[in-house]
């Protein structure tokens, strides 16, 4: 079946470091593609997202291509923030069929000032 | 617009007791997801609906579970009755699927239960 592997959390920066958060996935045909944060006592909010191959989706400072050949989503920013510090989700959505989003366990990230 | 909507945002109970949370997904929306988070489980699809229609409920833990949307704005998830093991954080979710629209799905932020 479909399915969405993160790297395990907790991941610890400076601030101004280079992030990058893996994620791979496993699915039949060409999935549409998402990242989503979570805050402390929120919700999840959507990141960016692709929706085919080589597509490259980006959002405050965030980047993530859409790589058919490795079936990759890696998540990367240049500089971090402290206030980036929060749970990442990387998920995945076929494009027919069930409306269901398959989810990754997410990726704590921590940036320290 | 007013985002998704969820009550309560906090509910503490007994075991044994009926809970019943709530959601307003976005208006225009036709899909509604329901959500369980834990720390040992992480997030979990519990069951989703299509045009007010259950359409695939196989993430609904038992019987002691069930859920309905009635109409387009509304739907609710209950519990009866409630045990420990259920305190978890549960979201709701909705979003606009088909006619080529990218169906992002738009997060409430989530009830926070504890059944003690």
């Amino acid at each position: 079946g479909d399915s969405v592997t993160q790297m395990e959390g907790p991941v610890t920066l400076s601030e101004e470091a280079f992030l990058t958060i893996n994620c791979t996935y496993t699915a039949t045909g060409y999935p549409s593609l998402f990242w989503y944060v979570q805050y402390p006592g929120e919700g999840l909010q959507l990141l960016l997202k692709a929706t085919k191959a080589d597509d490259k989706g980006s959002n405050k400072g965030f980047e993530a291509t859409y790589r058919k050949e490795t079936t990759s989503f890696h998540l990367e920013k240049g500089s971090v923030q402290v206030s980036d510090s929060a749970v990442y989700f990387c998920a995945l959505r076929r494009v027919s069929g069930t409306y269901k989003y398959i989810f990754g366990t997410g990726t704590r990230l921590k940036v320290l000032a | 617009d007013a985002g998704v909507i969820q009550s309560p945002r906090h509910e503490v109970t007994e075991m044994g007791q009926e809970v019943t949370l709530r959601c307003k997904p976005i208006s225009g929306h036709n899909s509604l997801f329901w959500y369980r988070q834990t720390m040992m489980r992480g997030l979990e699809l519990l069951i989703y609906f299509n045009n007010n229609v259950p359409i695939d409920d196989s993430g609904m833990p038992e019987d002691r579970f069930s859920a309905k949307m009635p109409n387009a704005s509304f739907s609710t998830l209950k519990i009866q009755p409630s045990e420990p093991r259920d305190s978890a954080v549960y979201f709701c979710a909705s979003s606009l699927v088909g006619g080529g629209y990218t169906d992002t799905q738009y997060f409430g932020p989530g009830t926070r239960l504890t059944v003690l």
